[in-house]
């Protein structure tokens, strides 16, 4: 039964258009997350969101656009797609309250390839 | 948050125990050091935390010096499937664990051999 769960795994679009990635996670936690990672693997945050909450908003174009349903579920529409936005997107959460000892849990990420 | 600094890579072959060290000279006080795993086409793992002296769990064991200036992973008897990414990264628990962002760095590539 996977933790945090993101579909598509592979994403192929043409520049221009719009494309949406979908994430879900069952551990309970209450923030989730939206990371890139490029192809120099550097993963950089983009946006975070606590019971459905914005509480940060990286310096990402805003293109790109989160969407946060419920607290188990977080979306990513990104208008406009250009070649720059290529990297692999992971979905993250963690629990708010937890303590020493634990980390986040992230999705197996969504590849984003834009032709 | 304080700035890390990892080899960029590293090889070891299988049965051998692998020490990854992680520079952090401008850790503060309220920050923890914590290190995740990233295999190919995988997503970031956590794999251990701690602040200070040493820390084991089943997978690593993190060594952390009395000035915390610098940590050490150390992966015991690696085996093929430790190939991976390992990642450094010291920030305020409290602040991450309340929807605080991880800052990641280069990581460390670590290949292991038959």
């Amino acid at each position: 039964d996977t933790a945090v769960s993101q579909t598509p795994k592979y994403l192929v679009t043409q520049m221009g258009n719009d494309k949406s990635i979908k994430c879900e996670q069952n551990l309970g936690h209450d923030t989730m997350y939206w990371y890139k990672q490029d192809s120099k693997k550097f993963l950089k945050i983009m946006f975070s969101y606590n019971n459905k909450e914005l509480i940060i908003n990286e310096t990402v174009p805003n293109r790109f656009s989160p969407k946060s349903p419920d607290k188990a579920h977080l979306n990513l529409h990104i208008n406009s797609l250009e070649l720059g936005d290529s990297a692999v997107y992971f979905c993250a959460s963690s629990h708010s309250n937890r303590g020493l000892g634990y980390g986040y849990t992230f999705g197996s990420g969504t590849r984003l390839t834009v032709v | 948050l304080a700035k890390t600094t990892q080899p960029i890579s590293m090889d070891s072959y299988e049965g051998q125990e692998v020490n990854i060290t992680c520079s952090h000279n401008n850790i503060a006080t309220n920050d923890y050091i914590t290190w995740y795993q990233q295999f190919p086409s995988q997503g970031p793992r956590f794999i251990i935390q701690g602040y200070k002296t040493k820390v084991t769990n089943e997978v690593a064991s993190l060594f952390i010096p009395a000035d915390r200036k610098s940590s050490t992973l150390s992966l015991p008897r690696v085996s093929l499937s430790d190939t991976a990414v390992y990642y450094c990264l010291v920030g305020d628990i409290g602040i991450y664990n309340q929807g605080g962002k991880l800052i990641f760095g280069q990581g460390t590539e670590l290949s292991v051999k038959p």
